[in-house]
């Protein structure tokens, strides 16, 4: 099984700074999806960058990019410029590449703070 | 609104009771997933359908556990004789299938239904 880990249970950050938060995963499949989500508080979920395993390169999307070591088994999030509406809980999360489930296995968030 | 959405948002029972909460995913999604969130942890694959079918159930969902989706559209997710540790956020999310085995499409996640259990 799949498990995912963020060692940073809190981050803080001020506004236009960057910050870098942390997950390690564990797998034995060679190929898969990693995603990093936000989750506000009180609101949904969002998507905020996916990464395939088979691409070396790593994801960018505006102010996130992301650190991706498949050998290290190690994706980062950067985010860059950092503004207040960034203030969210950031998941981590795994998907197999393969299998009908497409079931996403998450880590426990880093809860994120930015200050004035 | 074209989101995800569940209802109630917030529920609150007495230990032993059954809920049911339900779930409208986006229209055109034809997968639909339940997980759940505990205090301090990440969401926890519960279930998912495609269209009416039930196709994965996780271990966590025991037998107190159900969940529906009659044709295909909204889900219901029942507890029956819910213990303190039922409580936490129930999310739905929703997706296209993928194209193939190996594609993806993102998953759109509803509010949530937080759940208390006195």
């Amino acid at each position: 099984a799949q498990t995912v880990t963020q060692s940073q249970p809190e981050m803080s950050v001020q506004e236009a700074e960057t910050v870098t938060l942390s997950c390690t995963y564990d797998t034995s499949e060679s190929d898969y999806y990693l995603f990093w989500y936000k989750q506000p508080p009180s609101r949904q979920m969002i998507l905020v960058i996916r990464q395939e395993a088979y691409k070396q390169q790593n994801a960018t999307e505006n102010r996130f990019s992301v650190n991706f070591q498949k050998a290290a088994k190690s994706f980062s999030l950067k985010i860059s410029d950092s503004q207040l509406g960034d203030a969210a809980m950031y998941f981590c999360a795994y998907r197999s590449y393969t299998g009908t489930a497409s079931k996403l296995t998450f880590g426990t968030g880093t809860r994120l703070q930015v200050t004035l | 609104d074209t989101g995800v959405s569940q209802d109630p948002r917030h529920k609150i029972t007495k230990r032993g009771q059954n809920v049911t909460f339900r779930c409208d995913p986006i229209s055109e999604h034809n997968r639909l997933y339940w997980y759940r969130q505990t205090l301090g942890q990440g969401p926890e694959f519960l279930t998912y359908f495609q269209n009416e079918a039930q196709l994965e159930k996780s271990r966590l969902l025991s037998d107190r556990f159900s969940a529906e989706r009659p044709k295909g559209s909204f889900s219901t997710l029942e507890i029956q004789r819910t213990e303190q540790g039922d409580s936490a956020m129930y999310l739905c999310a929703s997706s296209f299938p993928p194209f193939d085995g190996s594609s993806y499409n993102e998953q759109f996640f509803g509010p949530g239904t937080r759940l208390t259990v006195l």
